[in-house]
């Protein structure tokens, strides 16, 4: 079946760190894949996603591309701001158009300090 | 435009006591959706309309938890009897083609079974 494997948390930055979570993925055919985040109190938002090979999906200065090769879509920012305190979660669903259940991985927590 | 809406946001319960929640996906969203997220997990989903048929609820316990969308817009999720291990936030999202698929959560409701 399909599964999503991200780092544990909580990971604790400076601002203006360099931040990197790392997310790996098991499916059959082609994925898409997608970074959700939920700051505190609030629903799930998407932050960006990819729906085939090499793709960056890009938003608010974070990034992932799409690593068939890996089966990885690990997020990244060049530097984290306090506001960026939040859980992301990756995920995938099966088929590239998205349209179909999504598969979380647990989430990791962002914790970004002065 | 607005966004999911759910309700309560919170809920207290005792176990075998029966409960319901209720979601307003985005107007025009044809598919919703159900997702459980436990504390520390990624959410999981429970259920899946298109419309007003069921999609998918391969993974909703069909002895203890239902689901109806009638008219095919707003959805119930109701559990009767709850147990201890239903402790949990309840999401609910919705999705459509012109939004590219891409799923839309609302902000849950926190239940907690005593």
């Amino acid at each position: 079946g399909n599964s999503v494997t991200q780092m544990e948390g909580p990971v604790t930055l400076s601002e203006e760190a360099f931040l990197t979570i790392n997310c790996t993925y098991t499916a059959t055919g082609y994925p898409s894949l997608f970074w959700y985040v939920q700051y505190p109190g609030e629903g799930l938002q998407l932050l960006l996603k990819a729906t085939k090979a090499d793709d960056k999906g890009s938003n608010k200065g974070f990034e992932a591309t799409y690593r068939k090769e890996t089966t990885s879509f690990h997020l990244e920012k060049g530097s984290v701001q306090v506001s960026d305190s939040a859980v992301y979660f990756c995920a995938l669903s099966p088929f590239a158009g998205g349209g179909n259940k999504l598969t979380f991985g647990t989430g990791t927590q962002l914790k970004v300090e002065l | 435009e607005a966004g999911v809406a759910q309700s309560p946001r919170y809920k207290i319960i005792e176990k075998r006591q029966s409960v319901a929640f209720w979601c307003n996906p985005i107007s025009g969203h044809a598919t919703l959706y159900w997702y459980q997220q436990i504390l520390g997990q990624g959410p999981k989903l429970l259920i899946q309309f298109q419309n007003n048929g069921v999609v998918d609820d391969s993974q909703l316990p069909k002895d203890r938890f239902s689901a109806e969308r009638l008219k095919g817009v707003d959805s119930t999720l109701k559990i009767q009897p709850a147990k201890l291990e239903d402790s949990a936030v309840y999401l609910c999202a919705s999705s459509s083609r012109l939004s590219k698929n891409i799923q839309y959560f609302g902000a849950g409701t926190r239940l907690s079974v005593l």
